[in-house]
């Protein structure tokens, strides 16, 4: 096990409403990145947390957002949800910013 | 054209064949390079890293070749047990998001 936990493990929401998830990173671990992986699909990268500042993102919308606490931990937040946002969410923490990243179980999403 | 590219699949071996993936990338300024194993409805995860040198590690074997930016992944010897979906991973420059392809998959039968 990589020691990264994910948060709910399922959910199911409608269409306009808003999730939070939640990621716990590996002991000592300060970078958490966010990917959407939709069935069939590899991960696509969404943003990347370093010492809880906002450290690159991919090309999603702004009403994915996130933040990262001082214990490292990490929130994914989408806004007014749509169908296409059903997808398995992957949390991936690292030693640092360019070092390996270990996924947690993820969370799948679905949207109706 | 798409930054991580993979093999379609799927592949279908009997036991004990080799098979061999192969990823291509568009960045030629990509710094580091992955393979991940992804089971049904679980998470990636981490197969090798892939030096510039090549790397082994038991029946797995990882290439990378710089000139003409692809990455290849080579199993020995297959097992019922090395049935999954494998990623290949880049980052592209000096920052940390990961690309990935869309998998190959792999069906090692008895």
């Amino acid at each position: 096990e990589t020691g990264v936990t994910q948060s709910p493990t399922h959910l199911i929401k409608t269409r306009g409403q808003q999730v939070t998830l939640r990621c716990s990173s590996q002991s000592g671990h300060n970078t958490v990145s966010w990917y959407q992986q939709a069935l069939g699909q590899g991960p696509q990268f969404i943003f990347q947390y370093y010492r809880e500042e906002e450290n690159g993102r991919g090309n999603f919308p702004p009403r994915f957002s996130g933040l990262q606490f001082p214990n490292y931990s990490s929130e994914l937040n989408v806004n007014a949800l749509e169908l296409d946002d059903s997808a398995l969410y992957l949390c991936a923490s690292s030693f640092s910013r360019q070092e390996t990243q270990y996924f947690g179980p993820g969370t799948r999403l679905l949207v109706l | 054209r798409k930054e991580v590219e993979q093999d379609p699949g799927p592949f279908n071996v009997p036991e004990g064949a080799t098979v061999a993936f192969n990823c291509t990338y568009s960045n030629s300024a990509s710094q580091s390079f992955f393979w991940y194993r992804q089971d049904c409805r679980k998470e990636p995860k981490l197969l090798m890293s892939v030096y510039s040198s090549g790397n082994e590690d038991g029946r797995f074997t990882a290439q990378l070749n710089r000139a003409s930016q692809y990455i290849s992944l080579l199993i020995r010897d297959s097992k019922l047990s090395d049935s999954a979906t494998y990623l290949c991973a880049v980052i592209p420059n000096n920052n940390n998001d990961m690309r990935f392809g869309a998998g190959t998959r792999l069906t090692v039968k008895p």
